[in-house]
């Protein structure tokens, strides 16, 4: 157990819809990331945020958005869900910020998102 | 732009066998890091290697890394069934945590 817990675990939607990812990092960790891993495009980084703040944005759509609240817990909205969002989604933390190095990343055990 | 390459992507051995997954990347870049993963499952965190000529081992695991030649290898040794899994090495993209992956090395070890 990562100490990273991911809500929910398995999810089914339709296209179209809209769904709320969340994620509780490891306590005391700032930096909060987010995953997809889908079959054909692997493991992709989405959007990164560290103490409430944006720090780095990766191959994340147009239609997905994320934040992260005071408490350090983040969500991840995705929206107008298409056939090909489906995907593994993990979130991962860090306890400190990007210039240290040696900062093992830790990640929950993903969101199944099934869009049909 | 950075590219992960693994190789082999599928690897199939016997217990008690060695052997080594080769992970390269096309940019310079000072953190590498090699990760696990059991099917549907999370991605369990092997090591961090973070300047030429790192080396960690634990237990049958033993990774390098070579900033040089770009190149990061994970060496199995006397392999035994579970070690069964993908096992994913990634390189950080301007030490900000954007860590780019390669496609995973899925092993399957046979009693």
């Amino acid at each position: 157990d990562s100490g990273v817990t991911q809500t929910p675990k398995h999810l089914i939607t339709a296209t179209g819809q809209r769904v709320t990812l969340r994620c509780s990092p490891r306590s005391g960790d700032l930096s909060v990331y987010w995953y997809q891993q889908s079959l054909d495009q692997g493991l992709q980084f989405l959007i990164q945020y560290y103490n409430g703040e944006e720090r780095a944005k990766g191959n994340i759509l147009e239609r997905f958005s994320a934040q992260q609240f005071p408490d350090l817990h983040s969500e991840l909205n995705l929206s107008s869900l298409e056939l090909g969002d489906s995907a593994l989604y993990f979130c991962a933390s860090s306890v400190l910020s990007p210039e240290y190095s040696g900062n093992t990343i830790y990640f929950g055990e993903g969101s199944w998102l099934t869009v049909v | 732009e950075l590219k992960v390459e693994q190789n082999p992507l599928f690897l199939s051995m016997q217990e008690g066998k060695n052997y080594t997954i080769y992970c390269n990347y096309s940019t310079t870049s000072d953190r590498l890091y090699w990760y696990r993963q059991d099917p549907g499952k999370s991605l369990e965190s092997l090591f961090v290697l973070l300047s030429n000529g790192a080396v960690k081992q634990e237990g049958r695991l033993m990774a390098s890394l070579d900033t040089k030649a770009r190149l990061s290898t994970l060496h199995i040794t006397a392999a035994v069934h579970d070690l069964s899994a993908t096992y994913f090495c990634a390189v950080d993209r301007r030490s900000n945590y954007q860590l780019i992956w390669g496609a995973g090395t899925k092993l399957i070890i046979k009693p």
